[in-house]
């Protein structure tokens, strides 16, 4: 079956450590993307990546870093310079579907907790 | 630029009531629009997308939309609502002009649709 895995779906770890959270596909597809989900705050986009070894920051990409060494994946670390890193972590991978139009599909997520 | 709203935050039906969320979008061309469905602790599951086709569409579960250009709306309806459809739904817009052919969406913040028995 084709698909995004993301792993593991539930971490935590120690406010100061930094921590990396996976995501891969099968899909062939050459956009990546990775959301941060807050309650009542919809999804905001952290960092993106069109095609391999180039990514591009979101809206709030401060205190995470990305890598895209291969099509099919494109880790996320959460730094210890992310102020409030306690969050519920999408990522994404899109295909064309129109002109300009692009169609995402996502994980299953993963929930991080920092104490 | 893009923006979307989703008008309410929370709705609650009765099992086998219609479902109506609703959503305008902001957008300085022409947007391909999206709804998606989240379950709790799961990811986000497309339900149907306008990409200036059909203005009345089709999605999956029974869930169809309608896109009216003339009040910037893209309103997510079900004739009869059924327990498993409770989730959190997300009104999404894609403009081709400001995302710069990128793949970016713009997500709205989300409605929490509670059916009851």
């Amino acid at each position: 079956d084709g698909g995004i895995t993301q792993s593991p779906k539930y971490l935590f770890r120690k406010e100061g450590q930094n921590v990396t959270l996976s995501c891969e596909q099968n899909l062939n597809h050459d956009a990546m993307y990775w959301y941060r989900q807050d309650p009542g705050q919809g999804l905001r986009l952290i960092y993106y990546s069109q095609i391999v070894n180039d990514f591009q920051k979101g809206d709030i990409a401060e205190g995470y870093s990305v890598s895209r060494e291969k099509k099919e994946s494109f880790p996320l670390t959460v730094t210890s310079a992310q102020k409030n890193p306690t969050a519920f972590y999408l990522c994404a991978s899109s295909k064309p579907v129109g002109v300009a139009t692009y169609e995402q599909y996502f994980g299953p997520g993963t929930r991080l907790t920092v104490t | 630029a893009q923006s979307v709203t989703q008008l309410d935050s929370h709705v609650s039906v009765s099992e086998g009531t219609p479902v109506l969320l609703r959503c305008n979008y902001s957008s300085s061309y022409s947007p391909s629009l999206f709804w998606y469905v989240q379950h709790p602790n799961k990811g986000l599951q497309l339900l149907l997308k306008y990409t200036s086709a059909a203005t009345l569409v089709k999605g999956i579960n029974g869930f169809e939309a309608e896109f009216k250009k003339s009040e910037t709306s893209f309103h997510l309806t079900k004739p009869s609502a059924h327990m498993s459809d409770a989730a959190e739904y997300f009104c999404v817009v894609s403009d081709p002009s400001g995302s710069g052919n990128t793949g970016k969406l713009i997500f709205g913040q989300g409605t929490t649709l509670q059916v009851k028995p």
